[in-house]
């Protein structure tokens, strides 16, 4: 159980374009999704919490114009990057809390891995 | 300053020594301290959830402890597959705090 997936689990694009990704838990309800960016060699940094249904909360210093955040289901989260740049190269990673408890444990999702050019 | 720090950076063993990483938080109103275990280009993998001072946890090789201010995992005679970076968090609002991770590699 607490299976959470990600899709594409790697993308190549241009300069400028922009980039969505999929985060989807495939055998529970996800109340709260979580969304990390990891540089190499790094730990993870969380970008932003969603909420289903409800506006995303922003870490600070991360654009929200620039990473758009969308949860509009129970199993489903999609951020998109906007008029991505070579410096949004990175892995993305996202998570999911069960709903309940808001300390459960989060579950991840395997990552994107996103190379802009 | 609410912070997370783990020890050692890397940490290099032969097959079957046993060794421990350790996770120490100052932070106030610990809410769940959470170990993870990462391999390169994937997600982490939930390993546990400690909850309060004293609590142990196993799995294998894996072991987990919890003081007021630190957490421990204990590898118990590594295999080449427990190969990986251990992650620890904690639980501050409903969000996670990581700290930078404990690179392991067991050789044969």
């Amino acid at each position: 159980g607490a299976v959470v997936s990600q899709h594409p689990s790697w993308v190549i694009c241009k300069s400028g374009t922009s980039v969505k990704i999929e985060c989807r838990s495939l055998d529970f309800q996800a109340t709260t999704m979580f969304w990390y960016r990891q540089f190499p060699k790094q730990s993870l940094m969380l970008m932003a919490t969603s909420n289903e249904g409800s506006k995303a909360t922003y870490e600070q210093g991360v654009e929200k114009d620039k990473f758009l955040i969308n949860h509009a289901s129970l199993t489903l989260s999609t951020l998109t990057v906007t008029s991505a740049h070579p410096e949004d190269s990175s892995f993305y990673i996202c998570s999911a809390r069960t709903s309940g408890n808001s300390y459960n444990e989060q579950f991840f999702g395997p990552g994107t891995r996103l190379t802009v050019l | 300053e609410d912070q997370v720090t783990q020890s050692p950076e890397a940490l290099r063993l032969q097959e079957g020594e046993s060794s421990s990483l350790n996770c120490s938080y100052t932070v106030s109103g610990l809410r769940g301290l959470f170990w993870y275990r990462q391999d390169p280009g994937k997600g982490p993998e939930f390993l546990f959830t400690l909850y309060s001072a004293g609590e142990e946890k196993e799995k294998e090789r894996l072991k987990a402890t919890l003081t007021k201010k630190e957490s421990f995992l204990h590898i118990t005679a590594p295999k080449p597959e427990d190969s990986a970076t251990y992650l620890c968090a904690v639980a501050l609002w409903g969000k996670f705090q990581f700290g930078a991770g404990t690179q392991v590699v067991v050789t044969p």
